[in-house]
């Protein structure tokens, strides 16, 4: 099983800043089969980016994904107030498919 | 528009059955893979399994092999997800959410089903 570990577990910053967060594969993931969701307070995730950098129907074009291998990253070119939520990574390429245990982002 | 519609919260005690739905519409159901997703209070995602409804091919995480049943009626676009005997440790929100391929995304995903098991 792939294990996914995000950094950092939390990451405060403010409105207009920019926003990097790590995803960390245990084993290479096949096909840069990853994807990322924001998950906010009472509400299901959302698909923001898919097969590491391809941007999801509707999603706006201030979020990017890039990496490949092991090694993956969500950026946030400039923070808008909506953007506050928890951001999970998953691994599709390999049998079982995980998810990273999140990143939190919050207001500075 | 694509919707998953899931049925409502659960309260149930140990050892009872629960057979939860997620019923999608505007797209071909039978077209695209549904997967179940699990999140215990506060904490974070858990992939369940996934199930091709066109023609039942379902496949499980090792952890919920065994422990759950997912299910699909194709002729009322509806999945499940199910279980025999209840634990607390089953307490949890639920997700149903389509994958258009099998290596893709979790596109569209239901609102969450509520399952609290407590004697």
């Amino acid at each position: 099983e792939i294990v996914l570990t995000q950094s950092p577990g939390t990451l405060s910053l403010s409105p207009g800043e920019r926003a990097t967060l790590s995803c960390r594969a245990s084993q290479s993931v096949s096909s840069s089969y990853l994807a990322w969701y924001q998950q906010k307070p009472g509400q299901a995730p959302r698909l923001l980016i898919y097969g590491a950098s391809s941007r999801a129907t509707g999603i706006p074009d201030r979020f990017s994904g890039s990496g490949s291998e092991t090694d993956f990253t969500l950026t946030i070119s400039r923070l808008e107030p909506e953007d506050f939520a928890v951001y999970y990574c998953q691994q599709y390429g390999s049998s079982p498919r995980t998810f990273g245990q999140g990143t939190r982002l919050e207001i500075k | 528009e694509v919707q998953l519609v899931q049925s409502g919260t659960e309260v149930k005690k140990p050892g009872e059955s629960l057979k939860i739905s997620c019923k999608g519409s505007g797209y071909s159901f039978t077209n695209y893979w549904i997967g179940w997703v699990r999140q215990m209070p506060g904490k974070g995602l858990e992939w369940m399994g996934i199930i091709y409804p066109g023609d039942s091919d379902t496949r499980y995480s090792p952890s919920f092999k065994g422990q759950v049943t997912i299910s699909a009626d194709k002729s009322i676009s509806t999945a499940y997800l199910q279980w025999s005997s209840l634990k607390a440790s089953d307490t949890a929100m639920y997700y149903c959410a389509t994958l258009r391929t099998y290596y893709g995304g979790c596109d569209y995903w239901g609102q969450g089903t509520l399952v609290t098991v407590s004697s």
